[in-house]
């Protein structure tokens, strides 16, 4: 069965340090992939996503993520952390663009002042 | 322009019960996809609507079930409440079939006693 697999469930930060989060995806064709985020207390929100192109992707918020199809993975990065990044963070694929969105178990980052 | 709006936001129901929750797109989105969100499972796919006709669904019991009016508004209804259904009910709407990302609403938050 398709699955989507964030590696980190909980991650505590300090400001201004980097970040990666791991999503990896089980699927062998084509896929869209999205990073969301949910602050505390607010709505799905949409970071950043990969259709085609530039493996490369940048979102909002200085969040980019990278695409690599032979890992099929896609994970987040942010140079430097701040406190309002604090928040519960998707990977979700869509494969074979069919709209029917696959999400890993989030991993929720805290980001100490 | 509006986001998607969900209604009501929180409701108390007791198992047996049953419960319709309503969704309304963004002005201009034509499809509606309905997702679950609980600690132990995740975000779990519900069913897609596009048109009125339900063109996706996830592996969910007979229980739950949706439909999509002429102005692409949607309901999702669950019948013979268990402790179980007790869920964050996402809704969330894009232009079309096979076009983009998803924007989500804040959610019906289903209680069931």
């Amino acid at each position: 069965a398709q699955s989507v697999s964030q590696h980190n469930h909980h991650v505590i930060l300090s400001e201004a340090a980097s970040l990666e989060l791991g999503c990896n995806y089980s699927y062998g064709g084509t896929v869209n992939l999205f990073w969301y985020v949910q602050y505390p207390g607010q709505h799905l929100q949409l970071l950043l996503k990969y259709f085609s192109g530039d493996p490369l992707v940048k979102g909002i918020k200085g969040f980019e993520a990278e695409f690599i199809k032979s890992k099929f993975s896609f994970n987040l990065r942010k140079p430097s952390v701040q406190w309002s990044d604090t928040a519960e963070y998707f990977c979700a694929v869509d494969p074979s663009n069919t709209g029917k969105l696959i999400f890993g178990q989030g991993t929720t980052l805290q980001v100490k002042p | 322009k509006a986001g998607v709006t969900q209604t009501p936001r929180y409701l108390i129901k007791t198992r047996g019960q049953q419960v319709t929750l309503s969704c309304s797109p963004i002005s201009g989105h034509r499809s509606v996809s309905w997702y679950q969100q609980t600690p132990g499972q995740g975000l779990q796919f519900l069913f897609e609507y596009f048109s009125e006709t339900q063109r996706n669904k996830g592996n969910f019991p007979g229980r739950f079930s949706g439909r999509q009016f002429s102005n692409s508004r949607s309901e999702m209804n669950v019948s013979t409440l268990e402790l179980g259904d007790s869920a964050l009910y996402l809704c969330a709407s894009r232009l079309a079939e096979n076009t983009g990302e998803l924007f989500f609403g804040e959610g019906s938050r289903l209680t069931v006693l």
